[in-house]
């Protein structure tokens, strides 16, 4: 697989504690947020999504808020485990964007044992 | 798992070179994606294909052309490589309807002009 070396953001962790990982989006016409995670050696992958008639949306350990006011998006992730250790992707985009994405830079997400 | 292959997965060129970075999907989804991925900036979006010879440009797209001749291959040119281009590229499909945000990623290709 392939990785970058990337000089990322880091939020460090103790197993089994909770992890808020944090994104400020650009664009106010934005109406539809992506969560990633990318592995160390792979490409990112889907994690949870959520459209701006919401501002709040849960799956299996994660949550995703969003606030619209402050263009703030937000992935808790509860009990963060060793296997949640990746980085960390929002990306945003809007009807009629032509199903293109913009994403941030990543945060780094380490869990100490 | 969408069937998708990104080749070669790495390479080594000089300046000035011309190269081609093959994507290949497996389930005929019709929406592809070529992405580079660089320190400090995330992944950006190069080019995009909504079907066959439907193509457009990306943020990043000086530098870069594509083609998509057949559904399940969609390929990225850098006609004369430099050493900016150095970087990993992801290729990606949209495995779900549109409007939606589920892209599907390759394993990446690193790409490194001398």
């Amino acid at each position: 697989g392939e990785s970058v070396g990337l000089h990322l953001p880091t939020l460090s962790v103790q197993e089994g504690d909770n992890s808020i990982i944090n994104c400020a989006y650009s664009n106010s016409a934005s109406d539809y947020f992506i969560w990633y995670k990318q592995e160390s050696g792979k490409g990112p992958q889907f994690i949870i999504d959520i459209r701006s008639n919401m501002d709040k949306r849960q799956g299996q350990r994660v949550t995703v808020l969003l606030n619209k006011t402050v263009k703030h998006l937000s992935l808790q992730i509860a009990a963060t485990q060793p296997g949640d250790s990746a980085v960390y992707f929002c990306a945003e985009t809007f009807t009629g964007g032509g199903n293109k994405l913009t994403f941030g830079t990543g945060t780094q997400l380490k869990v100490e044992l | 798992d969408a069937g998708i292959t990104q080749s070669p997965r790495h390479k080594v060129t000089e300046t000035g070179t011309p190269v081609t970075l093959r994507c290949h999907q497996t389930e005929n989804h019709r929406y592809m994606y070529w992405y580079r991925q660089d320190p400090g900036h995330g992944l950006r979006l190069i080019h995009y294909s909504y079907g066959v010879k439907d193509t457009d440009k990306g943020e990043v797209s000086d530098g870069y052309s594509v083609s998509r001749s057949k559904t399940e291959d969609f390929l990225l040119t850098l006609e004369s490589a430099t050493s900016s281009q150095t970087s990993v590229y992801f290729c990606a499909i949209m495995t779900s309807g549109a409007n939606t945000g589920e892209l599907f990623f390759g394993e990446g290709s690193r790409l490194t002009v001398l």
